[in-house]
């Protein structure tokens, strides 16, 4: 089974100042049909997930510009370009290559 | 947009058989290339996959809970629904249920969530 790591589990961060959160996977995410399913989801303190991220770099529909997906393979990372307070919560990555496993998230939270 | 509604009882008992519905809205539950997934947050912890239907009403399930789950569709009623059977207090979660239109985008439209507490 494929297993998804994620660091920091917790991210203290400025207000304004970028952000990073890494994912890595026990396994290559590249799918036979040649896509890497690898989604982020953002879930706010007393709120459903959200997808922020789809397919590594792809933004979902009404996701700010401040969210980026990068990496390949096994190794993939979240940037948050100026950190807003709105952006406080968890967030999971995601693969879908395999049956959907959730890495086990990062916190995000304001110095 | 599509929108989605859990229901179902908040506390059940100790091996019993739990059943939640999803109600979606602004979309018929058997459009083309949709599939239906029913994922829970124990509390306090992160997110798991409990399996999807699709549109057609072909299913897969996490293999850690095959052997409890049925998840099916009501296209009459516009409504998906989860049976988990045998449950314990290690079942006690939020469950949600959530809506993808491709599997790039499997788990793109989320319920608000229902709270279950498996308890005597």
């Amino acid at each position: 089974d494929i297993v998804l790591t994620q660091t920091p589990l917790s991210l203290p961060v400025t207000l304004g100042q970028p952000a990073s959160i890494s994912c890595r996977s026990s396994q290559s995410l590249v799918h036979s049909d040649g896509n890497t399913y690898l989604s982020w989801f953002q879930q706010r303190p007393g709120q459903p997930p959200r997808l922020l991220i789809y397919q590594i770099s792809n933004r979902f529909s009404g996701v700010p510009d401040r969210f980026s997906g990068s990496g390949a393979g096994t190794d993939f990372t979240l940037k948050i370009s100026r950190v807003e307070a709105d952006d406080v919560g968890v967030y999971y990555c995601m693969q879908a290559t395999q049956f959907p496993v959730f890495g086990g998230g990062t916190k995000v939270e304001i110095k | 947009q599509v929108q989605l509604q859990e229901s179902g009882p908040g506390l059940e008992k100790p091996s019993q058989t739990l059943s939640l519905t999803c109600t979606v809205s602004g979309g018929s539950i058997n459009s083309g290339g949709y599939y239906w997934s029913w994922i829970r947050q124990l509390p306090g912890k992160g997110l798991e996959w409990i399996g999807f239907i699709y549109y057609s009403g072909s299913t897969y399930y996490n293999p850690s809970l095959e052997s409890r789950i049925t998840i099916s569709l009501d296209t009459s009623k516009n409504q998906f629904s989860l049976q988990l059977s045998s449950v314990t207090a290690a079942d006690s979660a939020v469950y949600y249920c959530v809506g993808g239109a491709t599997w790039l985008q499997l788990l793109a439209y989320w319920g608000q969530g229902t709270l279950v507490t498996v308890s005597s």
